[in-house]
């Protein structure tokens, strides 16, 4: 079966960082995604990842290991404006995007 | 223009009613999805339009009716629903061999 597994609610304080791990057993990888989804809105595209590797985007990171799969999102300099819900999800050999259940973060002042 | 809209933005309906929501893009994406979310869960796909052609259907009861006109807009037509239809129904397009994928704000559903 297709399963992906990230924590279900994380707390960091605002300043800190922050590492939101995902871990995935797919038929297939085509590429993992990041998605950052506030209450009651869409989720809104933050990085994607098919190399082994960190890709660095601004005060966010996302890391891939395809053999271990493992992937991290690594949130620098917490701001309240990031509590959210964040959401990796992996394309199988079907490129059909297979999504976590998002981990909720919660940043404290 | 990176946009997806949808609308309307809240829908209230009955179980007998009829109605559409709608979806368009003008990014020149050429597949466009239809997703239903439950509060705290991940998206569920519901349809996959590629090149206007209906090319994912997961197993959705048909009293949801997709319809994809052209290929900057996308429709869902909605018959006969039930309470636990009620979600947020979100709009996506991507464009062949880019992995971003675009979403509207979604549609707030709820069936009374």
């Amino acid at each position: 079966g297709q399963n992906i597994d990230q924590p279900t609610e994380m707390t960091a304080t605002e300043g800190a960082i922050v590492q939101i791990n995902c871990t995935y057993q797919t038929s297939g990888f085509n590429g993992l995604f990041w998605y950052q989804q506030h209450a009651g809105e869409a989720p809104t595209f933050l990085s994607y990842n098919v190399l082994d590797g960190l890709e660095e985007k601004g005060r966010f990171s996302s890391f891939l290991s395809r053999s271990k799969g493992y992937s991290y999102l690594l949130l620098k300099e917490l701001q309240m404006k990031d509590s959210a819900s964040y959401l990796c999800a992996v394309t199988d050999s079907n490129y059909q995007l297979i999504w976590g259940a998002g981990t909720k973060l919660i940043i404290k002042p | 223009d990176t946009e997806v809209t949808q609308t309307p933005k809240h829908l209230v309906m009955g179980m007998t009613n009829k109605k559409s929501l709608k979806c368009e893009q003008h990014m020149g994406h050429r597949a466009m999805y239809w997703y239903k979310q439950k509060a705290k869960k991940p998206p569920e796909l519901m349809f996959v339009y590629s090149y206007e052609k209906l090319s994912i259907n997961e197993s959705v009861p048909s009293r949801f009716s997709p319809e994809c006109p052209n290929s900057s807009l996308l429709n869902l037509h909605l018959h006969a629903l039930q309470p636990e239809d009620s979600a947020l129904y979100l709009c996506a397009s991507s464009q062949g061999g880019s992995p971003s994928m675009y979403f509207g704000p979604g549609t707030r559903l709820t069936v009374t």
